[in-house]
């Protein structure tokens, strides 16, 4: 079965450590994303990248790094610069950069 | 600067009516538009789109008209069934270049009563 499976659902962490979220897909797909979704709040991209090796900020990219090393995995690491990082991460995949996005179920962080 | 507004946070319509979502874009260089549903704590799954050559695409209960005119475009579901009850995002992207990624609206929560 092709997706996009992210872990864990839910991740705890103290204040001033980081954190990484796996994201990885099997669906063959060049494109991915980070997004961030807060109550209330749309869906806001904090890195995505098009190739292996190759990724580029969103709009919320401060505290956030990401590595694209292997096409089927892009992990982001939430860094202790991330002023506010409890919220629902969510991961993406697409053929291309402007096709539709297939989501992940996401990951919920909340830091203590 | 918003690109992609949904006016509407909540919506809530009786079952077996139609249930109207809309959405409005600024941004004229938008030629492909996406309607994701989403359920809480779940990622959105893609439900319809439209390309900017087209005003009108229809996928059994769900179809989606573009005014490009007017920037707008809007998710009408017919007959709404309870298990429509989900958060609606409109997405918009551009094909320009090949280096244009979604934007997302902040979502209609759309509540359909039995």
């Amino acid at each position: 079965d092709g997706g996009i499976t992210q872990s864990p659902k839910y991740l705890f962490r103290k204040e001033g450590q980081n954190v990484t979220l796996s994201c990885e897909q099997n669906l063959n797909h060049d494109a991915m994303y980070w997004y961030r979704q807060d109550p209330g709040q749309g869906l806001r991209l904090i890195y995505y990248s098009q190739i292996v090796n190759d990724f580029q900020k969103g709009d919320i990219a401060e505290g956030y790094s990401v590595s694209r090393e292997k096409k089927e995995s892009f992990p982001l690491t939430v860094t202790s610069a991330q002023k506010n990082p409890t919220a629902f991460y969510l991961c993406a995949s697409s053929i291309g950069v402007y096709n539709e996005q297939f989501f992940g179920p996401g990951t919920r962080l909340t830091v203590l | 600067d918003q690109q992609v507004k949904q006016n509407s946070p909540s919506l809530s319509v009786q079952e077996g009516r139609i249930s109207i979502l809309n959405c409005d874009y600024t941004n004229s260089m938008f030629d492909y538009f996406l309607w994701y549903k989403k359920y809480p704590a779940e990622g959105p799954t893609f439900l319809i789109s439209i390309s900017s050559i087209k005003d009108k695409n229809e996928d059994g209960r769900f179809t989606v008209f573009l005014n490009k005119s007017a920037k707008h475009l809007s998710l009408h579901i017919v007959p709404s069934q309870p298990g429509d009850s989900a958060v609606y995002f409109c997405a918009a992207s551009s094909g320009e270049g090949g280096s244009e990624k979604l934007v997302f609206g902040k979502g209609t929560k759309l509540t359909v009563n039995p």
